[in-house]
Parts: structure tokens; C-alpha cells; sequence
């Protein structure tokens, strides 16, 4: 079966890398995304990467993936209190690329 | 570009009524969109997908007579739940996908149903 998962909370201090991690199960996975949820907004698209990539960076955000492991994470650098927020990771499998599986999602809180 | 609404935001209603929940591509024209529901801390989960004329594709275990989908032009799909019942309060999120693109898929705010 698909399953994706994060760990719920991380806090970081203003200024700080962050890294929020997530594994999941479907090896023929295609794309994998990271995605943000800020209160009363839609998902976000951050970024994705391509499953033959290993690596993707993106002005501060940073993704690796370790297909081997089935692991993806996004650091995000000099972390801001404006990215406190709900970040999902997300896969598409192979049968379907349409379909998104989301992660529970990791709750950023960034204090000063 | 690539708004995306929903429609209200948020609703109550009583046990046993309908509500329509509307989604929007305002800025541009979406051949899927997709409706997903998403408990207290928990992911989201994909309920159907809706293409642009013709019948939805529900996920299994989605009761296709209790959530009726309609998408009947390139930019509005609406979600009907129909009959609702506490058990269905939940957040309901919407997302479309632009002709041409990808696969990536642009997400409505949210509507928060409460069932009394």
C-alpha cells in the first residue's frame, strides 16, 4: 500500500536551518512534493523533485531524496517566522500521476 | 495566477440537509480538479477526481451517492454532500489542475462543514 509519513512538530529558533523529514512506502513513486498550509490559505506548492533526482535546491529551500531508503526531506535555510506553517509532503505513483498522497504534515513553529 | 476558491468558507448545518460546496479556478481554466478531505491533524485525503464533462472518479471507500460531484464547465466544480450527517464535519479542499500543466494542482482555501 501508499503510505506517507512525517513527524508532527519541530521548532526551531529564528534564523536557524530547519529540517523536516518524511518516508514513504510506494517505490514506484514518480514525483515527490513539498507542500505549505498557512491558516485560512490553500496548499502551497513549494517544490518538487523528479524520482531519478537526488537532489533539488531552490533559493532556501533545499530537497534530498534517498530513493534507496524511501526518504525525502526539505531543509529550509535562515528559517523566518513567516514560514511557521504546516508543511505535507506528497507523492504520485506511478499508476496515477494525478493522484497526490499527502503525509499527516509537520507543524513549523519558528521562534524568535 | 492560479487562484483557486471554494465557496463558503465555512458552514453549519443541521443533520439530514445537503450542502453544496463550490470550487473556482478564477484565473484559469482547469480540465481536473480534485476534492479532498482533511480530519484535525491529518493528512489530506483524495476523495475524487472530476474532469471537465464527464462522470467523477471516487477513491475507494468514498460513497459516490453521498458526495455528488459535478464539474460542468472548465473553471467550477461543485461538491454536494448529500443527507449530511456529524460524522461528515470535516475540511473539505479542492484543487485543479491548468490545462497544459504538468501534473502540479492548485488548492482552494478549504470549506469547514460542521454537522449539528
Amino acid at each position: 500500500g501508499e503510505d506517507v509519513e512525517q513527524s508532527l512538530f519541530l521548532s526551531v529558533r529564528e534564523g536557524d536551518s530547519s529540517v523536516i523529514n518524511c518516508t514513504y512506502t510506494d517505490s514506484s513513486s514518480t514525483y515527490l512534493y513539498w507542500y505549505k498550509q498557512e491558516p485560512g490559505a490553500g496548499l502551497q506548492l513549494l517544490t518538487y523533485i523528479f524520482s531519478n533526482m537526488d537532489m533539488k535546491q531552490d533559493q532556501r529551500l533545499t530537497v534530498l531524496l534517498n530513493k534507496k531508503d524511501k526518504h525525502l526531506s526539505l531543509r529550509i535555510a535562515d528559517t523566518q517566522t513567516g514560514d511557521s506553517a504546516i508543511y505535507f509532503c506528497a507523492e504520485s505513483p506511478a499508476y496515477n500521476t494525478d493522484k497526490l498522497i499527502f503525509g499527516t504534515g509537520t507543524r513549523l513553529q519558528v521562534f524568535p | 495566477g492560479a487562484v483557486v476558491s471554494q465557496h463558503p468558507s465555512w458552514v453549519i448545518c443541521k443533520s439530514g440537509t445537503s450542502v453544496k460546496i463550490e470550487c473556482r479556478s478564477l484565473d484559469f481554466q482547469a480540465t481536473t480538479m480534485f476534492w479532498y478531505r482533511q480530519f484535525p491533524k491529518q493528512s489530506l485525503m483524495l476523495m475524487a477526481t472530476s474532469n471537465e464533462g464527464s462522470k467523477a472518479t471516487y477513491e475507494q471507500g468514498v460513497e459516490k451517492d453521498k458526495f455528488l460531484i459535478n464539474h460542468a464547465s472548465l473553471t467550477l466544480s461543485t461538491l454536494t454532500v448529500t443527507s449530511a450527517h456529524p460524522e461528515d464535519s470535516s475540511f473539505y479542499i479542492c484543487s485543479a489542475r491548468r490545462l497544459a500543466s504538468y501534473n502540479e494542482q492548485f488548492f482552494g482555501p478549504g470549506t469547514r462543514l460542521t454537522v449539528l
